[in-house]
């Protein structure tokens, strides 16, 4: 079965302090690997999809990376505006499966 | 990038009664849409896919009877959720894939208050 799990569920940082959100997958097939933002209310925002390990795109202050069993979204010197859920997703041969994402907080 | 739009963006009804949500694709066809829910602090759950000119396909422990999707034509989808109760107050999330590679867009989402 198609498993995705997202670390830490949730983050807290100062504003400017750089880090990691991962997402560990288990798939068979894998077609393509996605990031969503959601804002609180909000229906999740496309960020980036990966879709071989070795690959990297970024946009912004965001770099997402994949490997063949993780992936992870970079975000350098962060804005309190970059506040949000983010969301993993894997698309295997069956369906797209969701992490149950990570909260990350800036703090001013 | 594509926009899939959803309205309305709040309902809040009695219970037993029926609402219904559209999914629009503004700027493109879909021939599938997809629908999904989600509770507080939880991730999205695909509740079915929603197919143009055919019958939904439902996740498994989904009541069809309960979750009437229609999609009529090739922008639009509605998800009717019929006498509703408070269980069934949840954010309910449209979605479209769009392009080549098929990456799945997401409409803003309707939040339902049974009462």
């Amino acid at each position: 079965e198609d498993q995705v799990t997202q670390s830490p569920e949730a983050l807290r940082l100062q504003e400017g302090e750089s880090s990691s959100l991962n997402c560990s997958y288990t798939v068979s097939g894998l077609r393509g690997l996605f990031w969503y933002r959601q804002d609180p209310g909000k229906g999740p925002e496309f960020l980036f999809t990966l879709y071989s390990a070795g690959e990297e795109k970024e946009k912004e202050r965001l770099k997402a990376t994949l490997t063949k069993k993780e992936s992870f979204l970079h975000i350098t010197a962060p804005k309190p505006e970059d506040s949000a859920t983010y969301l993993c997703a894997v698309q295997g041969a069956q369906k797209l499966v969701f992490g149950q994402g990570t909260r990350l907080t800036i703090n001013p | 990038g594509a926009v899939v739009s959803q309205h309305p963006s709040r309902v809040i009804c009695k219970s037993g009664t029926s609402v219904k949500i559209e999914c629009r694709s503004l700027d493109f066809q879909a021939t599938t849409m997809f629908w999904y829910r989600q509770f507080p602090k939880q991730s999205l759950m695909l509740m079915a896919t929603s197919n143009e000119g055919s019958k939904a396909t439902y996740e498994q422990g989904v009541e069809k009877d309960k979750f009437l999707i229609n999609h009529a034509s090739l922008t639009l989808s509605t998800l009717t959720v019929t006498s509703a109760h408070p269980e069934d107050s949840s954010f309910y999330i449209c979605s479209a894939r769009w392009g080549l590679r098929g990456e799945l867009f997401f409409g803003e989402g309707s939040r339902l208050t049974v009462l």
